[in-house]
């Protein structure tokens, strides 16, 4: 079974540091997707590409969240300066189009200290 | 504002009875439904979606109802398998690929 990658699974790092994570779509997939999970939240989701062109960011905290597809295998999250309210389960979901459902990576459990 | 709700965060059910997740959505405007199954470390992993234009859709198992006018979706498991015990997120989409989830409800089964 194809199935979306990602890494690391879990990171534990100091606030103030830069944090990356990444996400190998579904091979054939045209739109990527990254969500937090918080028990507070939910699964909330920060951005989505489709063909490799981001559609939609407007969940993603601008000042310190970037999202970019440096190629169709390769989509990267990063957080430049973390801070603990970052600490969260971050997931990468690949798809193609309504009627077919995203899959889902396992995530990457990040931890802020 | 929270567009998807699932008001029960935990049911218990005894195996072999039948589970039923319940979720209310206030946009109108969504036409898409689905329901997701999350393991502890894993994903969620796609169970089984309705169109609007639907009011039911079956597989297996599992069974999706959806009440446009109460704006109201649930999901039915028949018999429940210990298997089943997860947590069960509700999303919605309008006319996009973009999904609003609900917070989840935690199933347990008893065997």
């Amino acid at each position: 079974d194809a199935r979306v990658t990602q890494t690391p699974r879990h990171k534990v790092t100091e606030m103030g540091q830069e944090v990356t994570m990444r996400c190998q779509p579904i091979l054939g997939h045209n739109t990527v997707f990254w969500y937090r999970q918080t028990m507070m939240q939910g699964l909330e989701l920060l951005a989505y590409f489709r063909n490799r062109a981001p559609l939609d960011d407007s969940g993603m905290p601008k000042d310190r969240f970037s999202a970019e597809m440096p190629d169709a295998t390769l989509a990267t999250l990063k957080i430049q300066p973390s801070e603990p309210r970052d600490s969260a389960v971050y997931f990468c979901a690949s798809g193609l189009s309504i009627p077919q459902p995203q899959h889902f990576g396992d995530g990457t459990r990040l931890s802020i200290l | 504002d929270q567009q998807v709700k699932q008001n029960s965060p935990s049911l218990s059910v005894q195996e072999g009875r039948i589970s039923i997740l319940n979720c209310d959505y206030t946009n109108s405007m969504f036409d898409y439904f689905l329901w997701y199954k999350k393991y502890p470390a894993e994903g969620p992993t796609f169970l089984i979606s309705i169109s609007s234009i639907k009011d039911k859709n079956e597989d297996g198992r599992f069974t999706v109802f959806l009440n446009k006018s109460a704006k109201h979706l649930s999901l039915h498991i028949v018999p429940s398998q210990p298997g089943d015990s997860a947590v069960y997120f509700c999303a919605a989409s309008v006319g996009s690929y973009q999904l609003t989830f609900g917070k989840g409800t935690k199933l347990s089964v008893i065997p």
